[in-house]
């Protein structure tokens, strides 16, 4: 079972839709971090949660996105509109501990037509 | 800011023959671990990987190994008997070591790996 799950696996919106991207890790995690990767590019860094509060966020990271954990368990990325330079893969990564490696959900692939 | 630099955009192997990818890397810090992550096309990613900068002594995992150059700010991912399973695209990643900057990491611009039956 992997330790970092993300859903959904694919995700095809309308411009200007929101989308709501999920990772559950499989035990109690409390570092997260989303990241994006435009096919064929670098994997970029977007956002790093903490404690339920967000402790770092890049460039990239503007007002249209949003990250929170309602329910301490899920942990979501929110697109308020989407626009078509959005469409990318986006990675929820996870460490079990703050001097341990991340583990990567096996990401959210969306697609903005 | 960090950053990583992977100077080989594609390289090309032989089955049964070893290849070497390169990484290097840019960093004020002292404490700092690296990775090198695989991207299959599936595109999940896979750590392959892990150096503590602390460590001098480089990392092993079955028949990928590094060699860490600290001083050098080099990084280099040797893949031994290379399998058809080995292609990919290869991510070398930096993450700070401090618990301010836990857990966020820097990747460089990756490597496609093509394996030659």
């Amino acid at each position: 079972e992997p330790e970092v799950t993300q859903t959904p696996s694919h995700q095809v919106t309308q411009m200007g839709q929101e989308v709501i991207l999920r990772c559950v890790p499989i035990s109690n995690h409390l570092y997260f971090y989303w990241y994006r990767q435009i096919l064929g590019q670098k994997v970029e860094f977007l956002v790093s949660f903490y404690n339920n509060e967000i402790s770092e966020k890049s460039e990239i990271f503007d007002d249209q996105f949003s990250v929170e954990r309602p329910d301490g368990s899920n942990f979501t990325l929110k697109i308020r509109s989407t626009k078509l330079e959005d469409s990318a893969m986006y990675f929820c990564a996870s460490p079990r501990g703050l001097n341990t490696e991340a583990f990567f959900g096996q990401g959210t692939r969306l697609t903005v037509v | 800011a960090q950053t990583v630099t992977q100077s080989q955009p594609e390289m090309s192997v032989q089955e049964a023959e070893t290849v070497t990818l390169s990484c290097t890397y840019d960093t004020s810090e002292s404490d700092y671990y690296l990775f090198w992550y695989k991207q299959p096309p599936s595109r999940q990613m896979i750590l392959v990987i892990r150096q503590e900068a602390y460590k001098q002594q480089n990392a092993t995992e079955n028949r990928f190994s590094v060699n860490f150059q600290k001083a050098a700010k080099s990084f280099s991912l040797k893949i031994s008997d290379s399998q058809l399973g080995d292609a990919a695209m290869y991510f070398c990643a930096y993450r700070s070591a401090r618990n301010t900057n836990a857990g966020k990491s820097t990747f460089g611009d990756g490597t496609t790996l093509t394996v030659k039956p």
